[in-house]
């Protein structure tokens, strides 16, 4: 398996643009993750999925983040309109149910 | 909110020698885990250990764990350059329903 395989791997953007991040979890795995990690607030949990239907999105900081995953193969991130402070790296993770976590290797977002 | 605190923040050792790092919890667990990142990178997972279990080895890694101090260990035996990383601990609260929470996490850099 190729693992959790995330696109882009770097993106700039300027401030108010949309940004779409994407995530292919690893084939059988029914949870997927989306997580932000910066400097300041280390690795935090933005929405989980189970069986492609968000189950706590709690960790989404505002309204202009949002998360789909219409397939079991295929998750999106949105933010729109993006600022400065969304500038992380953004990693998505699946899993089977219990345990594990697999990770991708992240989304560099650089907000100008 | 973080539910881990790794200790210490950053530890630098001599290739062939032994790190130690630890990790402090708040509430009960079902299971702690421990992952290493990379600069640039994605987490990996390491090893897991359920909150029955006090100690477990994978190589040349062993962990501890005390559920009356809510605490964890994660020993590194005769450290190689190449387990320069920093080291998470990720804790899966009881009744989380597969959520993980991350401690800010502990940069080992091994000199060579």
């Amino acid at each position: 398996d190729a693992g959790v395989i995330q696109s882009p791997r770097h993106e700039v953007t300027e401030m108010g643009q949309e940004v779409t991040l994407r995530c292919k979890p690893i084939s059988g795995h029914d949870y997927l993750f989306w997580y932000r990690q910066t400097m300041m607030r280390g690795l935090e949990l933005l929405i989980y999925f189970n069986n492609n239907v968000p189950i706590d999105d709690s960790g989404m900081p505002e309204d202009r983040f949002s998360a789909k995953m219409p397939n079991a193969s295929f998750s999106t991130l949105k933010i729109q309109p993006s600022e400065p402070r969304d500038s992380a790296v953004y990693f998505c993770a699946s899993s089977l149910f219990p345990d594990t976590q697999y990770f991708g290797p992240g989304t560099r977002l650089t907000v100008l | 909110s973080q539910q881990g605190e790794e200790d210490p923040q950053a530890l630098s050792i001599q290739e062939g020698e032994n790190a130690t790092m630890n990790c402090s919890y708040k509430t009960s667990i079902n299971n702690l885990q421990w992952y290493r990142q990379n600069s640039g990178r994605g987490l990996v997972h390491l090893i897991l250990i359920r909150s029955n279990e006090r100690e477990k080895h994978s190589g040349r890694l062993r962990v501890t764990l005390d559920t009356s101090k809510k605490s964890s260990s994660l020993l590194i035996t005769a450290s190689r350059a190449a387990d320069t990383a920093s080291y998470f601990c990720a804790t899966d609260e009881s009744g989380s329903a597969r959520q993980l929470t991350f401690g800010s996490g502990t940069q080992l850099t091994v000199l060579p």
